[in-house]
């Protein structure tokens, strides 16, 4: 049972365009996201985070929309740029449990193309 | 600072035989999380030790066990190896609680053959 879903495998944007990936959760009890972008030969590293009390984050270039209703988020990158080419994915926890067990999203894999 | 260090980067190993991965935290880190991604796949939760305790399991089988030492580095092990097993396996430390996640490693690439 997938709590973390993201449906798009795979996105291509023109370099300066916004890139925008999507998230869907099933688990109500989530109350922090995160993203992480992935390059190969190398381990996920932090992008962003948001709360469950918050709608959006911001962060340079990334900004993070959260829907509680819609248990969806996405995380926009605007102006996108070559270097964004990685995969990223879609993370969930919840702050109330005694260790930190983060559900991750199968991924996106996003192309920004010159 | 050193990030989080895993070793060996590679390892072939064959049905049936044992493996053991290690991990090395970030300079104050006490925590140790481990990860499994299989191809196609985001990575999944194993195991988090905190302080030398197991604190939080995955749904993976007894054949996959772990260790954390006095100084915060940390083992996997893995038994009776089978062709499914054949994954990346990340390390992860954290300040237990952190808003921010893991700080992962780059991974053991385990190949089962």
């Amino acid at each position: 049972d997938q709590q973390v879903k993201q449906n798009s495998p795979s996105l291509s944007v023109q370099e300066g365009r916004i890139s925008i990936l999507n998230c869907d959760y099933t688990n109500s009890m989530f109350d922090y996201f995160l993203w992480y972008k992935k390059y190969p030969a190398e381990g996920p590293t932090f992008l962003i985070s948001i709360s469950s009390i918050k709608d959006k984050n911001e962060d340079g270039r990334f900004t993070v929309f959260l829907n509680k209703s819609a248990k969806h988020l996405s995380l926009h990158i605007v102006p996108s740029q070559p270097g964004d080419s990685a995969v990223y994915f879609c993370a969930a926890k919840g702050m109330k449990t005694s260790y930190d067990k983060v559900i991750f999203g199968p991924g996106t894999s996003l192309s920004v193309i010159p | 600072d050193a990030g989080v260090t895993q070793s060996p980067t590679h390892l072939i190993k064959t049905r049936g035989q044992h493996v053991t991965l290690r991990c090395s935290p970030i300079s104050g880190h006490k925590s140790v999380s481990w990860y499994q991604q299989v191809l196609g796949q985001g990575p999944q939760f194993i195991f988090q030790y905190y302080e030398k305790e197991e604190r939080g399991r995955g749904n993976f089988p007894d054949r996959f066990s772990a260790r954390q030492f006095p100084n915060y580095s940390s083992e996997l092990n893995v038994n009776a190896l089978l062709l499914g097993d054949s994954a990346l396996y990340l390390c992860a430390s954290s300040l237990l609680g952190a808003v921010d996640g893991y700080t992962f490693g780059s991974g053991t690439r385990l190949t089962v053959v």
